[in-house]
Order: structure tokens, then C-alpha cells, then sequence
């Protein structure tokens, strides 16, 4: 099956600057990679995802690069805000017909005042 | 404002006891996952459905979780007999299937067996 693996854990960056979150998938076939902001006690929220024929995308201050070849993808923030502060997870979803997304274990991002 | 919505929010109940949790999928939606998100294991798919129909629940310990789907605007996952290990968040998820792969997340249960 698929494996995620996120880096890093936790990410600490001043307001105002960028923050990059790394992601690492094992399966060639996966398709889709969908990231996931939560806040506490809340649901995983949607806020960008990309397909595998895509190299890259961009929503107002987030955006996210897919390298099929290194089977890695990123995150990024510019411009952060205080508001940006909660767990961000990254996923996976395998192809062949397979829906279930397998998630990395999440990044802590803390936008420091 | 279409949203996935999960009942109860917080659940305590003492090993042994069965446990019902709830899940309402946005309209139009036909496909439906059930996560379980814990510290140690982080957010892991227990099963999902298209169009009422069991797809993949190998992520479900099979002796006591069952989930259903007894129509399109309700799914329900029960566990029977509870045991301190099950004590986690479970989140439903739903998507538009075939029209495209996103999945958006209801609020969860928290589920506390003691």
C-alpha cells in the first residue's frame, strides 16, 4: 500500500514570511494530493490539491509542486498570518481505483507574532 | 453552506458498550469514508462506500466495527463491544465520486471508552 511520509513535524516562521511543508509518497500510481489544514477540535478542511498531471498550482497565498519523477510534493505559505497557525496534513490517494487517501502524520505550523 | 455533519460530537461510554456514531454526507455527494484519527496512528481510513455500496472496509477491525449506509443521506459506524482502544476521533468524509476526487470532512466524534 501507499506510504506518506511529511516533514517537518513541527514549523515555526515569523508573520510575513513563507513556510514550506514536504511530502514523500511510495506508490508510482497515485493520482491525486490533496492538503489539509486542522484546527483544534475541528475537521480536516480542504484548502488545495493537485492531480499527477499537473506540476504545480496556486490559490491566492498557498501553492503546491508536484515532482512525479522524486514522488514528492510540497506546500507552500507566503506571506503568513496568524490565522495560518494549525496542523497541516498531506495525502495521498492510490490509483487503480482505489478512493481511501493515505496521510502523512501532519506539520505543526506556528507563525510567531 | 454544504457541510458534512457527524453525530454525537462527544461520546463517553464504558468497555463493552455499543457505540453508534453518525454521518450525514453533503447532498450529491455519492461517496462516503469513515477515518479515525488518533495521536499514535494519525488519521487512517476504516472504510468507505459509493452509492450505498461497501467499496473497502480492510482498514476496520472486521469482529466488532460494522458500517453501513442505510440511505443515501446517512451512514453509521458501530462498534460492538467498545474497548478503551477504540477511544479516538472519528471523522466522515464525503465526495462527489466519479465527478471528481476531493474529500471534505465533517467535524468528528470523539469517542472516549473508559
Amino acid at each position: 500500500g501507499e506510504n506518506v511520509e511529511q516533514h517537518p513535524s513541527t514549523l515555526s516562521v515569523q508573520e510575513g514570511d513563507s513556510a514550506v511543508i514536504k511530502c514523500t509518497y511510495s506508490d508510482s500510481a497515485s493520482n491525486y494530493f490533496p492538503w489539509y489544514k486542522q484546527e483544534l477540535g475541528k475537521g480536516p478542511q480542504l484548502i488545495i490539491d493537485i492531480r499527477s498531471n499537473v506540476g504545480e498550482k496556486k490559490d491566492q497565498r498557498i501553492a503546491v509542486t508536484l515532482n512525479k519523477t522524486a514522488k514528492h510534493f510540497s506546500l507552500h505559505i507566503t506571506e503568513t498570518q496568524p490565522e495560518d497557525s494549525a496542523v497541516y496534513f498531506c495525502a495521498a490517494r492510490e490509483g487503480g481505483g482505489a478512493d481511501g487517501l493515505t496521510f502523512g502524520k501532519g506539520t505543526h505550523l506556528i507563525i510567531q507574532p | 453552506d454544504a457541510r458534512v455533519t457527524q453525530t454525537p460530537r462527544h461520546k463517553v461510554t464504558e468497555m463493552g458498550q455499543e457505540v453508534t456514531m453518525r454521518c450525514q454526507p453533503i447532498l450529491g455527494h455519492n461517496t462516503v469514508f469513515w477515518y479515525r484519527q488518533t495521536m499514535m496512528q494519525g488519521l487512517e481510513l476504516l472504510a468507505y462506500f459509493r452509492n450505498r455500496a461497501p467499496l473497502d472496509d480492510s482498514g476496520m477491525p472486521k469482529d466488532r466495527f460494522s458500517a453501513e449506509m442505510p440511505d443515501a443521506t446517512l451512514a453509521t459506524l458501530k462498534i460492538q463491544p467498545s474497548e478503551p482502544r477504540d477511544s479516538a476521533v472519528y471523522f466522515c468524509a464525503s465526495g462527489p465520486g466519479y465527478l471528481g476526487y476531493e474529500q471534505y470532512f465533517g467535524p468528528g466524534t470523539r469517542l472516549t471508552v473508559t
